[in-house]
């Protein structure tokens, strides 16, 4: 079962823009994971928050993480062509072999 | 270092048959766990293996199942094949944090099955 929603479902921007990806779930989670899957591949891994993180940086991508509200924002800026792929949040309990997904956000970014 | 390797990378299968997708992890790798990937259920958790034995199991059937050997590598096997079983299985690997815990899960390339 998917743990939660991740909104918008699509969305489409222009090369350097910023896209902003939302994610809501359902229990509690000692740490919520982003991935990107380009056409039906494998994931790749993006970045890990825990639920004692409240932001997170790596390179182009933002994190943001708020436990109060079971919710979680992804901000790509300045997107490139190649950032065009779906992106899904997936969260982890405190065993962390178990992962739940949402259903994603496709990302179209038009150079 | 060498990322999680699936074979067969592509299967098609018919109905009633059964079939067996392996998994090699990251080298120190002692966590693998499997998912199923369809368009109208996304992304499921099937199950995880830690030192050769189950940890965590998700909502599916008996028909699937899993092991794992002594060098972490793991197989999932799917008996009695159904068309919807038609899917992209993904396998992941993680190394063990704090407590024992899996940490970040690095994912292969996938096996996508079809069943006729």
């Amino acid at each position: 079962s998917q743990q939660g929603e991740e909104d918008p479902q699509a969305l489409s921007i222009q090369e350097g823009e910023n896209a902003t990806m939302n994610c809501s779930y359902k229990t509690s989670i000692n740490n919520l994971q982003w991935y990107r899957q380009n056409s039906g591949r494998g994931l790749v891994h993006l970045i890990l928050i825990r639920s004692n993180e409240r932001e997170k940086h790596s390179g182009r991508l933002r994190v943001t993480l708020d436990t109060s509200k079971k919710s979680s924002s992804l901000l790509i800026t300045a997107s490139r062509a190649a950032d065009t792929a779906s992106y899904f949040c997936a969260t982890a309990d405190n065993q962390g072999g178990k992962l739940i997904f949402g259903q994603g956000t496709e990302l179209s970014v038009k150079p | 270092k060498a990322g999680v390797t699936q074979t067969p990378r592509y299967l098609i299968k018919t109905r009633g048959q059964q079939v067996t997708l392996s998994c090699s992890p990251i080298s120190g790798h002692r966590s693998v766990s499997w998912y199923q990937q369809t368009p109208g259920q996304g992304l499921q958790f099937l199950f995880e293996y830690f030192s050769e034995t189950q940890r965590n199991k998700g909502n599916f059937p008996g028909r699937f199942s899993g092991r794992q050997f002594s060098n972490s590598r793991s197989e999932m096997n799917v008996s009695t094949l159904e068309l919807g079983d038609s899917a992209l299985y993904l396998c992941a690997s993680s190394r063990e944090g704090l407590f024992g815990r899996a940490e970040t899960q690095y994912f292969g390339p996938g096996t996508r099955l079809l069943v006729l």
